[in-house]
Order: C-alpha cells, then structure tokens, then sequence
C-alpha cells in the first residue's frame, strides 16, 4: 500500500441497506477524515478523527458513523442507506492536526449510487 | 456563517497566464490551501498561504491578502493538462478546512 487506499471503488445500493465504506493509510499520518462531494457544491466533512480512538462531527454528520480502532483504518458506515446520500466519497489524512501547515491528503474515492 | 466563493468555470488558452480567484468570510484564519482535482480523480494539494503576500512554485504562484479576505492562483504557461478543477480551503479558527466549490477550469489550443 502506498498513500491512502479507498474501497470499493463505486456502489450501487439499494434504499435502507447499510454499507461500509473502507478507508486505510500507510503513512502513519494522525488525523483521518471523510468528506463528501456533489456537483456545484465543495466538500462537505462528514466525520474526523485526529487521533486513534477519537472522532468527531463535521458538517453534515447525520445517516453516518465512523470509528478509529488503530492509526491506519476509519471506515465509514450509512446504517441505513438514502438516495440523498448519492455522492463521491472521499477520505483523507493529514499529519498533525491542528497545525495550520497540516496538509491533507486524498484517496482516490468512493461513488455511491443510492437507488 | 462560513463562505469560500469562487468562479464556477473559467476559460484559457494554452500558452496563456489565468488568474483564479477565491474570496472568503470564515470563523478565524489559520491558512488557505489550494488544491488541484482533474476529472474523476481525489483532489491533489497545491500551495498553502498563511502570511500576507505572493507564494510561487515553478508555473503556479498564490497570493493572499487576509485583510480583505482574499486569495488568488495563478497559473502561467497553460498546458492542457492544466484542465482541471481548482479548489480553494481555508482552514478557520477549529482547525477545519471549509471548502469552495471550486473552479472549472478549460484550456482551449
């Protein structure tokens, strides 16, 4: 693994399912992050977690949760899938949180089709 | 509230220079991020300016000025590679990225 590594690549899933979604990083970075991102408007946090075993809220928390049993994984879960949660789904780490050098760094993400 | 407002799309010819700006009223400052994101991919970091001023990294520079809230990127020598989308970020007072929606950027022969 090099970087950050999103899985799966995209989803079609049907209305109330529930779905993870997988998001690991090799670079021991402290700070784990998802965004959301729809057309016309810019990323949108969902959940963070600025070290193991802590996460926050973000912007648009409701319908998600996340955990961070260990530096290098933050799965993301909708317990019960709706269509306004069609988006493209990105996670991102960054070394030091709250450090305003810190620099966030994307995987390749994840497109979700809620039907 | 919190806003980051940037042009929608803008358009280039390949060779020229193109100024992308970014305005922005958040909670706090604690530095503005650019970043690059070409179609269907993650978003790639750029510059990151924290001080008043003109940040320059080979073909691309940014300027921030924080007094009047404002930012821009500016992209010299257009290639057509440069066809990509340009976010702007600014990190406020909780230590959270707040994201424009970004710019739409076409480069033209």
């Amino acid at each position: 693994i090099a970087g950050i590594t999103q899985a799966p690549t995209s989803q079609i899933l049907a209305a109330g399912r529930r779905m993870t979604l997988r998001c690991t990083q090799d670079m021991r970075h402290n700070a784990m992050y998802w965004y959301r991102q729809d057309l016309g408007l810019g990323l949108r946090l969902i959940h963070y977690s600025n070290t193991a075993g802590t996460t926050g809220k973000g912007e648009v928390p409701d319908g998600y949760s996340v955990s961070r049993a260990n530096t290098d994984d933050f799965p993301l879960t909708l317990a019960s899938a709706v269509p306004s949660q069609t988006s493209v789904y990105f996670c991102a780490s960054s070394p030091l949180a709250g450090d305003s050098r810190d620099t966030q760094y994307f995987g390749p993400g994840t497109r979700l089709t809620v039907l | 509230g919190q806003n980051i407002d940037q042009p929608t799309e803008m358009t280039a010819t390949e060779g020229a220079i193109v100024q992308i700006n970014c305005t922005y009223q958040t909670s706090g400052f604690n530095g503005l991020f650019w970043y690059q994101q070409h179609a269907g991919e993650a978003p790639t970091f750029l510059s990151y300016n924290v001080l008043d001023g003109l940040e320059e990294k080979g073909r691309f520079s940014s300027f921030l000025s924080r007094s009047k809230g404002y930012s821009y990127l500016l992209l010299k020598e257009l290639q057509m590679k440069d066809s990509a989308s340009y976010l702007c970020a600014v990190l406020d007072s909780n230590y959270q990225l707040i994201w424009g929606a970004g710019t739409k950027l076409i480069i033209k022969p």
